[in-house]
């Protein structure tokens, strides 16, 4: 059973635009979103979490936004670069599990020059 | 400060065998998950370790099982090897003790295929 959902699969956007990558989740006991980037054959990298008390979080050119009522949260890159092209997982946890990360299935995501 | 780092980069084995992956944690801490990624998918949760001691564990049989070490390092161990078993695994460590004890730090992974 997934516990988060993740759309869309896949994104092909231009260099400069702002590729919006979603996600939704059901167990409200959940209380830490973190956002993964992954590169082919390397391991996830940690780019920004978010904890449902703000609703909205930015560090660089990466953008969350948290609706805790809708139980959806969302990744936006701001002027996205062509290195930015790799896949890109969003993530929920809670204390009770010892935030073992439940992921969605990921995002391919191309930025063309 | 070290990262996590694991070993070996990538493994052939055929169906029926064991496999031992090893993990050593980054530098202070002292929680180990470990995910199992197919090829297209997300990481899904094996199981966590925590002061030596299992800490949960995720929709996966008994055949996978694992170690942690007073080091913290960690082992995963495949026993009765499938070929569904083929994927990348992936070790993740975290700092329990502290204010950011969510957040999970990934190492490289291990590419297992089963033949």
């Amino acid at each position: 059973q997934q516990q988060v959902k993740q759309s869309p699969q896949s994104l092909i956007v231009q260099k400069g635009g702002i590729p919006i990558i979603n996600c939704a989740y059901e167990n409200t006991a959940f209380d830490y979103f973190p956002w993964y980037q992954q590169f082919p054959g390397k391991g996830p990298a940690l780019l920004i979490a978010i904890r449902p008390d703000v609703s909205e979080k930015k560090e660089g050119r990466f953008t969350i936004s948290f609706n805790k009522s809708a139980k959806q949260f969302s990744l936006h890159i701001m002027d996205s670069q062509p290195g930015d092209s790799a896949t890109y997982f969003c993530a929920a946890s809670d204390s009770n599990s010892g935030y073992a990360l439940n992921f969605g299935k990921g995002t391919s995501l191309l930025v063309t020059p | 400060e070290t990262g996590v780092t694991q070993s070996p980069t990538h493994l052939i084995k055929t169906r029926g065998q064991q496999v031992t992956l090893r993990c050593s944690s980054q530098s202070g801490h002292n929680t180990v998950s470990w995910y199992q990624q197919a090829l297209g998918q997300g990481p899904q949760f094996i199981f966590q370790y925590y002061r030596e001691e299992e800490n949960g564990r995720g929709n996966f049989p008994p055949r996978f099982s694992g170690l942690q070490f007073p080091n913290y390092s960690s082992e995963l161990n495949v026993n009765a090897l499938e070929l569904d078993d083929s994927a990348l695994y992936l070790c993740a460590s975290s700092a329990s003790s502290t204010q950011n004890g969510e957040t999970q730090y990934f190492g490289p992974g291990t590419r297992l295929l089963v033949l």
